[in-house]
């Protein structure tokens, strides 16, 4: 079975600085996807980042980036230009090809907290 | 696009009733659903993934006969919280598959037993 760790229980950030989120995951599988969910206070759970795992190029998305290790097993997110509107808990994600289900196995999640 | 509702939003019932959580998908058809239960802090909790016109898929430990699941449509599913214990009080969450094939999620409902 596949497993997801977030190791940062919480991390903080200055405003206008750069923060990265660890994930590693675990998995015997050559093809899937990786994904990052931002749940701020009012617990709506948003699509940040989306890595398929067959493309070596990271995902970007304006201010979020991610480091995808497919050998390490290692998928961390980088937010740059950290802005109040960030504060949020982070889950990383896994998910396998379409033709095994489309369940998410979540991490434990990141409680990030932005400094003004 | 891919907007998916809940409702109610929030509710309060007492122990021992039974309550019905709604979840749709407002601008497009799925056929399969997904229930996540969620505490305080913590990751989302996969109940059961709800499939249109056919019985759910429950994962181990979750009570079958307590959280009733029905997807009765190719834009709704249900979840029936039966005989409500305060121990049930939770965040309940649920999504449902694009076209896509990636999961949009409801904003959630917060359950409160008494």
């Amino acid at each position: 079975a596949q497993t997801v760790t977030q190791s940062q229980p919480e991390m903080s950030v200055q405003e206008a600085e750069t923060v990265t989120l660890s994930c590693t995951y675990d998995t015997s599988e050559s093809d899937y996807y990786l994904f990052w969910y931002k749940q701020p206070p009012s617990r709506q759970m948003i699509l940040v980042i989306r890595q398929e795992a067959y493309k070596q190029q990271n995902a970007t998305e304006n201010r979020f980036s991610v480091n995808f290790q497919k050998a390490a097993k290692s998928f961390s997110l980088k937010i740059s230009d950290s802005q109040l509107g960030d504060a949020a808990m982070y889950f990383c994600a896994y998910r396998r090809l379409q033709e095994y289900g489309n369940k998410l196995v979540f991490g434990a999640g990141t409680i990030l907290r932005v400094k003004s | 696009g891919a907007v998916v509702s809940q409702h109610p939003s929030r509710v309060i019932c007492k122990s021992g009733t039974s309550v019905k959580i709604e979840c749709r998908s407002l601008d497009f058809q799925a056929t399969t659903m997904f229930w996540y239960r969620q505490f305080p802090k913590q990751s989302l909790m996969l109940m059961a993934t709800s499939n249109e016109g056919s019985k759910a898929t429950y994962e181990q430990g979750v009570e079958k006969d307590k959280f009733l699941i029905n997807h009765a449509s190719l834009t709704l599913s249900t979840l029936t919280v039966t005989s409500a214990h305060p121990e049930d009080s939770s965040f309940y969450i649920c999504s449902a598959r694009g076209r896509d094939y990636e999961q949009y999620f409801g904003p959630g409902t917060r359950l409160t037993v008494t």
